[in-house]
């Protein structure tokens, strides 16, 4: 079974701090993403890589960067962590169909 | 404006009954219908999808029914099992590879024993 690790299962950060959050998945998969998921509202994409060094803005990809400099790893950056960033964040993959597999999501809190 | 609506954000069911957790949605090109179950502590995994060529599909003992008249689908569960009780998600797709698939707010379900 393809596998999508998140390096943190929970995260408290700084307002303010640059924030790391790390996703690695084993199955050679060429697409990669980040959601956030919070109450009501689901989950909501903020970036996705279709393939090495290449990614594409979601629908929220404000106060967020993302780095995909190998096929397995896909970081997402909070260049300056806001408590309105904190959240459940989801990395997921996909081999170009459309069921994803996820990893089991990194809750961030910023204080 | 949310393309993709679960209107009940819980429902509560008995063991062996069914379960309809149902889902809306606004954008007519969305071509790929999917449900996923989460777990809590757990990221979401695939349950079950739908294409807007087909009204149903089926898989043991979940079942998704697409109206694309009403731009609406129900996920059926019968019967139910403790086992179910989860976060269920609806999402949608348009085009090709999947990408961008909006998902709904989710519903929590309880299947009581």
């Amino acid at each position: 079974d393809v596998k999508v690790t998140q390096s943190s299962r929970y995260l408290v950060k700084r307002t303010g701090e640059k924030v790391f959050l790390e996703c690695v998945q084993d199955m050679d998969h060429e697409n990669m993403f980040w959601y956030r998921q919070d109450p009501g509202l689901g989950l909501r994409l903020i970036y996705f890589s279709y393939d090495v060094k290449m990614k594409e803005k979601g629908d929220i990809p404000e106060g967020y960067s993302v780095s995909r400099e190998k096929k397995e790893r896909f970081s997402l950056i909070l260049e300056s962590a806001s408590t309105n960033q904190t959240s459940m964040y989801l990395c997921a993959s996909t081999e170009g169909g459309y069921g994803y597999t996820f990893g089991s999501g990194t809750r961030l809190t910023v204080v | 404006d949310q393309q993709v609506k679960q209107n009940s954000p819980s429902l509560s069911v008995q063991e062996g009954r069914i379960s309809i957790l149902n889902c809306d949605y606004t954008n007519s090109m969305f071509d790929y219908f999917l449900w996923y179950k989460k777990y809590p502590a757990e990221g979401p995994t695939f349950l079950i999808s739908i294409s807007s060529i087909k009204d149903k599909n089926e898989d043991g003992r979940f079942t998704v029914f697409l109206n694309k008249s009403a731009k609406h689908l129900s996920l059926h569960i019968v019967p139910s099992q403790p086992g179910d009780s989860a976060v269920y998600f609806c999402a949608a797709s348009a085009g090709g590879g999947g990408f961008k698939t909006i998902f709904g707010a989710g519903t929590r379900l309880f299947v009581k024993a």
